[in-house]
């Protein structure tokens, strides 16, 4: 079946660093959806990528399609303290499967 | 705008009884979610209703749990019998039309607590 795996699990980072959480699917996808859960709180659509070797930007957040489309990545530049919260791929195939998310801390 | 609304936020009940989830998806959405959240496990999607069909049911865990869409507004996910390890956080999503699984407006969820 369909299996998505996102790395890393955690990460730590100083306020102004960098970051960047990568989703890989077993499977080719129709498309990749990545959502932001801050602690306590529900998921946050970001963004959705549909087209092979898609790239969006939303202010700090880069976000990259596969051209294969089977991984995808999210990169942040210069963290910020209000960045802090769980990145989540969601991966649209045969089923939409969630990974399990990485946790950004950010220390000022 | 009110977004997806869910109650009861928490709910703490005994093992055996009856548990019952409401939602509201926002209004003009046609598609509707019931997500399962736990550590071990992470976010699970339950069920996913289009103009309030059942489209696919494959994640629901066993014969206890049902959900049902009566109508475009309302949605209920329910337990019977509950057990503990049925304790997690459910979320109802829904999605405006023609974005099918894409673009998921999540609720605040319902904390389960089965002792």
């Amino acid at each position: 079946g369909q299996q998505v795996m996102q790395i890393p699990q955690y990460q730590h980072v100083q306020e102004g660093e960098d970051f960047t959480t990568y989703c890989n699917s077993s499977t080719t996808l129709s498309n990749i959806q990545w959502y932001k859960q801050r602690p306590g709180g529900h998921p946050v659509f970001l963004i959705q990528l549909v087209k092979s070797g898609e790239v969006k930007k939303q202010k700090r957040l880069t976000f990259q399609f596969g051209e294969a489309k089977k991984n995808s990545s999210l990169h942040i530049t210069a963290t910020q303290t209000t960045d802090v919260g769980t990145y989540f791929c969601a991966a649209d195939g045969n089923k939409l499967v969630f990974g399990a998310g990485t946790i950004l801390r950010v220390k000022s | 705008d009110a977004g997806v609304i869910q109650s009861p936020r928490h709910e703490v009940t005994e093992m055996g009884q009856e548990v019952t989830l409401r939602c509201k998806p926002i209004s003009g959405h046609n598609s509707l979610f019931w997500y399962r959240q736990t550590m071990m496990r992470g976010l699970e999607l339950l069920i996913y209703f289009n103009n309030n069909v059942p489209i696919d049911d494959s994640g629901m865990p066993e014969d206890r749990f049902s959900a049902k869409m009566p109508n475009a507004s309302f949605s209920t996910l329910k337990i019977q019998p509950s057990e503990p390890r049925d304790s997690a956080v459910y979320f109802c999503a829904s999605s405006p039309p023609d974005r099918g699984r894409l673009e998921q407006y999540f609720g605040p969820g319902t904390r389960l607590t089965v002792t």
